[in-house]
């Protein structure tokens, strides 16, 4: 069954604007992990909070998890045309699989 | 240090044809999967490997998937005979350490179109 699940599935802005993503998930976790897909790439590994973190920052990205709320968020701040790609959530599933969510494209205009 | 690769990049076939993938994980990492792409679809798990043995087969969609580590180094991911929803993103992703430890690699996938 689908775990994470991003929000909004598009999101369209300008350069140097912040973007936001949203994730939301069902069960517990042990830590949840942000990926980007530029288009016919393959998935990069942007950053990692665990189930105890509450924020992590990594240059211009900023992850917040509410484990209370089951959720998620990424801050692309001062974006750039080059961030322009999918992002999507993943969370540890039982087993050592990650359960991804649909993903929100990004389109960052120059 | 080489990344994933997989091979091929592309690859668009006819229904009822034989596909198989391969992947190649960074040098050094035990753990193998494969996840797959559905058009407009979530990333979904097939399976995992350690070394050359299936730990974690549960996501594989059906009896015309099936996915072998021979050695414990590359994988391949055979679909026979492929179907049209077969059609999507296939990668394959390494990792050193298993669990939450495990930061998992991704390849560039393969993208089968079957047509």
């Amino acid at each position: 069954s689908q775990q994470g699940e991003e929000d909004p599935q598009a999101l369209s802005i300008q350069e140097g604007e912040n973007a936001t993503m949203n994730c939301s998930y069902k069960t517990s976790i042990n830590n949840l992990q942000w990926y980007r897909q530029n288009s016919g790439r393959g998935l990069v590994h942007l950053i990692l909070i665990r189930s105890n973190e509450r924020e992590k920052h990594s240059g211009r990205l900023r992850v917040t998890l509410d484990t209370s709320k089951k959720s998620s968020s990424l801050l692309i701040t001062a974006s750039r045309a080059a961030d322009t790609a999918s992002y999507f959530c993943a969370t540890d599933a039982p087993g050592y699989a990650l359960n991804f969510g649909k993903g929100t494209s990004l389109l960052v205009t120059p | 240090e080489a990344g994933v690769t997989q091979f091929p990049s592309h690859s668009v076939i006819e229904k009822g044809q034989t596909v198989t993938l391969r992947c190649d994980p960074i040098s050094g990492h035990d753990n193998l999967y494969w996840y797959r792409r559905v058009m407009g679809k979530e990333i979904k798990f097939l399976l995992h490997f350690v070394k050359e043995s299936k730990q974690d087969e549960s996501g594989m969609p059906n009896n015309r998937f099936l996915a072998e580590r021979t050695g414990g180094t590359y994988s391949t991911l055979k679909v026979q005979p492929a179907e049209l929803e077969d059609s999507g993103v296939y990668f394959c992703a390494s990792s050193q350490l298993a669990g939450v430890l495990g930061e998992q690699f991704f390849g560039p996938g393969t993208r089968l179109t079957v047509l």
